[in-house]
């Protein structure tokens, strides 16, 4: 059974800190994607890797980097946590990019203050 | 830039009604279509797939390349089916993620 595991349920952070959410998967797929999702705009795609090292940005990226140092583990940095940051926010993988299912985490909320 | 579109915010429906939820997309090369759901308090998980052809917990989805839709139906709708649907879209060669529509949150009203 596909294990997306994001580390934290709930966050709440102030104004300006530098917010670190983890994600890891336990298939060894290449991809991993970290989504935004907010009420009445769906899924945005903030960044993607297909591999280890390796990220793309996604529609969304300003505000935000990424880590992939191990293939399992895809962090996303929130370099200045800001107001408009507040989200639910989803971690994905797939085996590859193409036709097969992609498992999504539990997802983060999180709250910046 | 490749874009799905899903006009219905909120489709409420009775129970035994047919269902369809309505996904246009445009794109610039050769599309594969999927359709992901949320139930409450679950993760968004795969629904179904165009690749496929399958049908999942009654739901089919057919390619309309013409009209380049991929409408979700269900013939007769129940309380389960209540949940969040997503419309995603990815291609057949480049480097593309998946893309995703706004969601259409279906109620079936008992």
């Amino acid at each position: 059974d596909v294990k997306v595991t994001q580390s934290s349920r709930y966050l709440v952070k102030r104004t300006g800190e530098k917010v670190f959410l983890e994600c890891v998967q336990d298939m060894d797929h290449e991809n991993m994607f970290w989504y935004r999702q907010d009420p009445g705009l769906g899924l945005r795609l903030i960044y993607f890797s297909y591999d280890v090292k390796m990220k793309e940005k996604g529609d969304i990226p300003e505000g935000y980097s990424v880590s992939r140092e191990k293939k399992e583990r895809f962090s996303l940095i929130l370099e200045s946590a800001s107001t408009n940051q507040t989200s639910m926010y989803l971690c994905a993988s797939s085996f590859d990019r193409l036709y097969t299912e992609a498992f999504f985490g539990q997802g983060t909320r999180l709250t910046v203050v | 830039a490749q874009r799905v579109t899903q006009p219905e915010k909120l489709l409420s429906v009775f129970k035994g009604a047919p269902v369809e939820l309505k996904c246009n997309y445009s794109y610039s090369g050769s599309p594969e279509l999927f359709w992901y759901v949320q139930y409450s308090r679950q993760r968004l998980q795969l629904l179904l797939r165009h690749i496929s052809r399958e049908s999942i917990k009654g739901f089919t989805a057919d390619l309309n390349k013409g009209e380049t839709s991929f409408h979700l139906k269900k013939p007769f709708a129940q309380e389960e089916d209540s949940a969040m649907y997503y419309c995603a879209l990815t291609l057949h060669s480049g480097n593309t993620p998946l893309v995703f529509g706004k969601g259409t949150r279906l109620s079936v009203i008992a």
